[in-house]
């Protein structure tokens, strides 16, 4: 069964880049239609969703946060990580990654989530 | 920028029926947002329970099921248990995904 894993600091300073890489077990990260997401919790608050990406690097971003995204794949390592700049108090949350099947149009798998805290 | 709306809280009684549902700002939920519902309780990731409107995971508890309802998704709990307490969150695609505010079920 596949899983995944949030790595990264927990701890980020605010106009810092917050960066986090999502490690997947159980499958190949290039597997064909699976695409590989993160989204975002506030605490006590509601989910977002942030972005997602192919094995061939083709992205896809929310709206909102796309000036300060920039997601990347490393199928060597079957992993993939999340690059957000600029970051502001609004940015601490528990961040999940989680595998997005397209043809399903499903979020089956999830990460246990990893919080990050944008504080000085 | 749409906004998915959801019941703040409900309350049902152990053994009872429920319905959650999930609206859009931009009109009636159709299939064509590939509705989702998660459930969360603290601490956990959301577990997935439904999507694409009505499918079922293999984990998914019969007693859950999903549909659209009066332009609204929606997610019914029939006998419900005392473990069924917890977050559910509404999850819709307008060419990218939009979560809900969530539903705190109590069950009491």
């Amino acid at each position: 069964q596949v899983q995944l894993q949030e790595s990264g600091p927990g701890l980020v300073k605010p106009s810092q880049t917050l960066s986090l890489t999502c490690t997947v077990s159980g499958g190949s990260i290039s597997s064909n239609d699976h695409y590989w997401s993160w989204i975002r919790q506030i605490p006590g608050k509601g989910l977002e969703w942030i972005a997602y990406i192919y094995y061939s690097g083709t992205t896809y971003y929310n709206p909102s946060l796309k000036s300060r995204l920039a997601i990347s794949v490393d199928t060597s390592k079957n992993q993939f990580s999340l690059n957000l700049n600029s970051v502001t108090a609004a940015d601490t949350a528990v961040y999940y990654c989680a595998r997005y099947i397209g043809g399903s149009r499903e979020f089956d798998y999830w990460g246990q989530g990893t919080l990050v805290t944008v504080s000085s | 920028q749409t906004v998915v709306t959801q019941e703040p809280s409900l309350t049902v009684s152990p053994g009872g029926t429920v319905t959650l549902t999930c609206a859009s700002t931009t009109g009636a939920v159709t299939g064509g947002s590939f509705p989702h519902w998660f459930q969360q309780t603290p601490g956990q990731p959301p577990r997935p329970l439904i999507y694409s409107t009505s499918n079922k995971y293999s984990w998914t508890p019969a007693r859950f099921s999903g549909s659209l309802l009066g332009g609204k998704a929606a997610l019914t709990l029939s006998g419900v248990q005392p473990e069924d307490e917890a977050d559910y969150y509404c999850l819709l695609y307008y060419g990218g995904w939009v979560f809900g505010g969530g539903t705190k079920l109590t069950v009491l």
